[in-house]
């Protein structure tokens, strides 16, 4: 069964500045799915960015971006000149490409806090 | 709008009683989800279902059922067996390619209390 392992329960970086949240996974597939979701104090699930494991280069969303480094099972996010808006807690998740509409597999999250 | 709509979003149940929360969606998605979500954990899928009339159980389905007669609803109920029933319920919907990518909206979720 796929893990998803996220080491740091708590972040807290300087507005403006850039933040860099760790994940890694163990999962036995070649082609799946990764992705960043966000949840802001309202508890609502918001999708950041994905990446698909098939492809070399890594996905960028505005001041998101990843490293995604699939022979060491890893995935991290880069939050450049961070808001007080990205707040929130982040938790990094997998998706089986091959099971058509399973359900994700998340990590338990990491906790960002942005110091103004 | 089309969403996903959870009600209610806050939900007190005595103990040893079952419980239905709502989850609907108009997006015209196939496929739709449970997860719950405690304190200082990620998100655990309770079940699943990919077309109507079909589910599919979670990694953590134990104390809980679901239907799905309709494509908009997948109604959970938490019955009397789930041992720690207090959490916070989010339901999610994609659409149902063969194979691939299907981003999973989320609803904003239901906290269950029990009393």
């Amino acid at each position: 069964a796929q893990t998803v392992t996220q080491s740091q329960p708590e972040m807290s970086v300087q507005e403006a500045e850039t933040v860099t949240l760790s994940c890694t996974y163990d999962t036995s597939e070649s082609d799946y799915y990764l992705f960043w979701y966000k949840q802001p104090p309202s508890r609502q699930m918001i999708l950041v960015i994905r990446q698909e494991a098939y492809k070399q280069q890594n996905a960028t969303e505005n001041r998101f971006s990843v490293n995604f480094q699939k022979a060491a099972k890893s995935f991290s996010l880069k939050i450049s000149d961070s808001q007080l808006g990205d707040a929130a807690m982040y938790f990094c998740a997998y998706l089986y490409s091959g099971g058509g509409a399973d359900g994700l597999t998340f990590g338990k999250g990491t906790h960002l806090i942005i110091q103004p | 709008d089309g969403g996903i709509t959870q009600s209610p979003k806050y939900l007190f149940r005595k103990e040893g009683q079952n419980v239905t929360l709502s989850c609907e969606q108009n997006l015209n998605h196939d496929a739709m989800y449970w997860y719950r979500q405690d304190p200082g954990q990620g998100l655990r899928l309770i079940y699943y279902s990919q077309i109507v009339n079909d589910f599919q159980k979670g990694d953590i389905a134990e104390g809980y059922s679901v239907s799905r007669e309709k494509k908009e609803s997948f109604p959970l109920t938490v019955t009397s067996a789930q041992k720690n029933p207090t959490a916070f319920y989010l339901c999610a919907s994609s659409i149902r390619p063969p194979a691939g990518y299907n981003e999973q909206f989320f609803g904003p979720g239901t906290r269950l209390t029990v009393l």
